[in-house]
């Protein structure tokens, strides 16, 4: 069974600009929630995509979006980035009917 | 959504059970409780999760009284690779996926 995994690693990006994050479910999963986790603090909930379709939302602005894959993989975009978006961006699949979340080893996105 | 409380910090040294416990005062009837681990620039990883009264696995027991307004994780005989933040959460049990809710962990330091 393959894990979760995310790309790239770590990224550099300067304010202003775009970035598109990968994820790949866990084999058998449909259902990725992304969250972001600034330094210190508990991962703070993005979205989730079940089924491709956006199901369910935390406090974050629009220009957070995703999308999800037939193959459920899924993509987290952050366009006119700030210097705040700077995080460990956490992706976590799980199936349908199954209530335990596994996640990925996250994406470092450093914004200057 | 359920908050949860739990101390910010814990010591312990080599081989002893260590015992972290959390509140979750507004627990509904159809939230689980969850607990993960995380290692510092890595995804938290799944520990153990439970409804009611006790779960055992290979690598912690979860312990929850019949008000369920608390849960104490307890982690036998730790060894230095258990220094990690621990979260406790509470969420709905199908598709809990996007309702989880990470407070600020309880960092634990294992002292050889």
């Amino acid at each position: 069974e393959t894990g979760v995994t995310q790309s790239p690693t770590h990224l550099i990006k300067t304010r202003g600009q775009q970035v598109t994050l990968r994820c790949s479910s866990q084999s058998g999963h449909n259902t990725v929630s992304w969250y972001q986790q600034a330094l210190g603090q508990g991962p703070q909930f993005i979205f989730q995509y079940y089924r491709e379709e956006e199901n369910g939302r935390g406090n974050f602005p629009p220009r957070f979006s995703g999308l999800q894959f037939p193959n459920y993989s899924s993509e987290l975009n952050v366009n006119a980035l700030e210097l705040d978006d700077s995080a460990l961006y956490l992706c976590a699949s799980s199936g349908a009917g199954k209530e335990t979340q596994y996640f990925g080893p996250g994406t470092r996105l450093l914004v200057l | 959504l359920a908050k949860t409380t739990q101390p910010i910090s814990m010591d312990s040294y080599e081989g002893q059970e260590v015992n972290i416990t959390c509140s979750h005062n507004n627990i509904a009837t159809n939230d689980y409780i969850t607990w993960y681990q995380q290692f510092p620039s890595q995804g938290p990883r799944f520990i153990i999760q439970g409804y009611k009264t006790k779960v055992t696995n290979e690598v912690a027991s979860l312990f929850i009284p019949a008000d369920r307004k608390s849960s104490t994780l307890s982690l036998p005989r730790v060894s230095l690779s258990d220094t990690a933040v621990y979260y406790c959460l509470v969420g709905d049990g199908y598709n809990q996926g996007g309702k989880l809710i990470f407070g600020q962990g309880t960092e634990l330091s294992v002292k050889p």
